[in-house]
């Protein structure tokens, strides 16, 4: 059964720092990892979507990067600003578990002004 | 805009009662996912429909049901409500192909139950 673990379960740093946010994952046989945000009572948006033959995707700020042996995923936010400020998810689609997506608990970001 | 719409945003039942979520998706995206996540916590997959048919189904008693319609639009019943039912309730739709797409989640229904 995949198990997906999220490392700090909650970050607070001042505005302007460059902060990473780690996964990891217990069956590295996986279709994709996915990076979500969420804000207070919201639902999710995708941030990157890293197929399992990828090591790195890259959006503005953000960068995610994917080492599929070792079971670690990464997202790293540059130049953090208060609008950052959210809960962030990753989740992995696995290959014995079909299309279905697990989710760790998420890491709670506070970025201050 | 995400493209998926859930309906209603908010919802207040009483123990016992039943209750239907809807979701609608945008074209093509032929495969819905219902996750619920209870506060604190990340989302937990309850099934999945594929051309309206259930193809994957997580640890959620049979109380949970749903249907996936051919305009792409879905629902999930719960019937017999708990307290712990409570949560936040969230449809999640992609293009098929697995692995090749991305889910995009609607922004959830909240329910609680009192």
């Amino acid at each position: 059964k995949q198990e997906v673990t999220q490392i700090p379960a909650a970050l607070s740093v001042p505005e302007g720092e460059n902060l990473v946010l780690n996964c990891s994952f217990t069956d590295s046989a996986i279709y994709n990892l996915q990076w979500f945000r969420q804000d207070p009572g919201k639902g999710l948006t995708s941030l990157l979507l890293i197929q399992s033959s990828q090591r790195e995707q890259t959006s503005g700020r953000l960068n995610a990067s994917l080492d599929k042996s070792s079971g670690r995923s990464t997202l790293y936010i540059a130049a953090s600003q208060p609008g950052d400020s959210a809960t962030y998810l990753c989740a992995v689609m696995d290959e014995t578990s079909g299309s279905r997506l697990t989710f760790g608990e998420g890491t709670q970001l506070t970025v201050n002004p | 805009e995400t493209g998926v719409t859930q309906s209603p945003t908010h919802l207040i039942k009483t123990r016992g009662q039943q209750v239907t979520l809807r979701c609608s998706s945008q074209s093509g995206h032929n495969t819905v996912s219902w996750y619920q996540q209870a506060l604190g916590q990340g989302p937990q997959f309850i099934f999945q429909y594929y051309r309206e048919e259930e193809n994957g189904r997580g640890n959620f008693p049979p109380r949970f049901s749903g249907l996936q319609f051919p305009n792409y639009s879905s629902e999930l019943n719960v019937n017999a409500l708990e307290l712990d039912d409570s949560a936040l309730y969230l449809c999640a739709t992609k293009r098929v192909g697995t692995g090749l797409y991305g889910y995009t989640f609607g922004s959830g229904t909240r329910l609680t139950v009192v």
